[in-house]
């Protein structure tokens, strides 16, 4: 049973780009949840997604943006790259959109802005 | 909103030693709690979590966290500390029965386990 799976493993960006972020949920999952973890630092979140939809946002500029497809997977966007998006980006999986499912993570991608 | 405090950003602990992760959470509202590990260029890892009822909980690996209401706290606990032990561990909380589980992590505290 594969795990959640995220891709690319690295990137390097340069100040201004844009780039794309991709996660595959852990299988029977439909609920998708991005977290920024930046060096020394708790992860942060950014959203969640659920039923194709954002359901929940947290303190992160329009900047980030993202979808879900109707198999569950989902994206993230980050637009007009700035040094301070540096960081670890963390994917999460679960069964439904509340709080007693646990969220299983992925390896995450690790961004970095020059 | 909620927040979660976790008082030692590191905390070095020879082998087979006990160690103890402080973590202290602020929130208007009932919460989930959990504590995650993360391994080395590693994602995170569920170590346990309370949800209700027993007050101690205790992961397969010999952790164990009490829940405290009255003091708003979720510590993490191990008698016995072995090198494989050696990650940065997260305690996180979500509200309880709201749609949507966001959770809100503390700093994290890294632990060292030395020979």
């Amino acid at each position: 049973d594969a795990g959640v799976t995220q891709s690319p493993t690295h990137l390097i960006k340069t100040r201004g780009q844009q780039v794309t972020l991709r996660c595959s949920p852990k299988s029977g999952h439909d609920t998708v949840s991005w977290y920024q973890q930046a060096l020394g630092q708790g992860p942060q979140f950014i959203f969640q997604y659920y039923e194709e939809e954002e359901r929940q946002r947290g303190n992160f500029p329009d900047r980030f943006s993202g979808h879900q497809f109707p198999n569950y997977s989902s994206e993230l966007n980050v637009n007009a790259l700035l040094l301070g998006d540096s960081a670890l980006y963390l994917c999460a999986s679960s069964l439904g959109d509340r709080g007693v499912h646990e969220q299983y993570f992925g390896p995450g991608t690790r961004l970095t802005v020059t | 909103a909620q927040s979660v405090t976790q008082l030692d950003s590191q905390v070095p602990v020879f082998e087979e030693a006990p160690v103890e992760l402080r973590c202290n959470y602020s929130s208007s509202v009932s919460v989930y709690l959990f504590w995650y590990v993360q391994y080395p260029n590693q994602g995170l890892q569920l170590l346990l979590k309370y949800l209700s009822g027993s007050t101690l909980v205790e992961s397969i690996n010999g952790f164990e966290a009490e829940f405290n209401k009255s003091q708003t706290s979720f510590h993490l606990r191990k008698p016995s500390v072995h090198i494989s032990d050696t990650a940065e561990y997260f305690c996180a909380v979500t509200k309880w029965g709201a749609a949507g589980n966001k959770l809100t992590f503390g700093g994290g505290t890294r632990v060292l386990v030395k020979p």
